[in-house]
């Protein structure tokens, strides 16, 4: 049963321009979350979701920020006009109906230039 | 609101020695807690949790916690370190099983031969 799936690994982007981050949670899963963990800082919480459900975004900045999780395909983060501000790992984690167990992906390095 | 603390960004142990990673939480409702494991650039590993019953909860690796309702504790434990042991450890704490997770800022585990 293959884990978490996250791509790209690293990515690297320019100031104004857009990055999707995609999370593929192990099977048989129907939540995600996504965290974000800054320089030398523990993870934020970001956002939850369920099949085409955004269940709780409280962590999400109000702006150039978005997840979707939809019937079909994997999560995606995607962030709008990078700033260098949003440099960070970004991690997905899923977890089966009522578990309580939350798997973590490798992460997302997002690098601003 | 809930919060973690972890007391000690950095632990150095010598290979053999007790480890004591030490975890406070503050919840309004009885909480789910967890400690989680993070090698460098990889994504995050639960060690162990407890949700309800015993107190004393057994994980991976040796680790053990104990959960402390009046103290609001909820520190890891191992008796003899490892050189593998060495990474950072992260305490998390929801509200429900399938609710965000709240951590600490984290602690580095060193461990010295």
């Amino acid at each position: 049963n293959a884990g978490v799936m996250q791509n790209p690994r690293h990515l690297v982007r320019r100031r104004g321009q857009e990055a999707r981050l995609r999370c593929s949670p192990m099977k048989g899963h129907s939540h995600v979350y996504w965290y974000r963990q800054l320089p030398e800082e523990g993870l934020k919480f970001m956002v939850y979701l369920q099949k085409e459900n955004i269940i709780d975004e409280s962590g999400m900045p109000k702006e150039r920020f978005s997840a979707e999780f939809p019937k079909e395909g994997p999560s995606i983060l995607r962030i709008q006009q990078v700033v260098r501000g949003d440099s960070a790992a970004y991690f997905c984690a899923s977890s089966q109906r009522d578990s309580g167990e939350q798997y973590f992906g490798p992460g997302t390095r997002l690098t601003v230039t | 609101a809930q919060s973690v603390t972890q007391l000690g960004s950095h632990v150095s142990v010598s290979e053999g020695a007790l480890v004591l990673l030490r975890c406070n939480y503050s919840s309004s409702v009885p909480p789910y807690l967890f400690w989680y494991v993070q090698y460098p650039n990889q994504g995050l590993q639960l060690l162990l949790k407890y949700t309800t019953g015993a107190t004393l909860v057994k994980g991976i690796n040796g680790f053990e916690a104990e959960f402390k309702k009046s103290e609001t504790s909820f520190h890891l434990t191992k008796p003899s370190a490892h050189m593998s042991d060495a990474a950072e450890y992260f305490c998390a704490v929801s509200d429900r099983p399938t609710d965000k997770l709240i951590f600490g800022t984290g602690t580095r585990l060193q461990v010295f031969p």
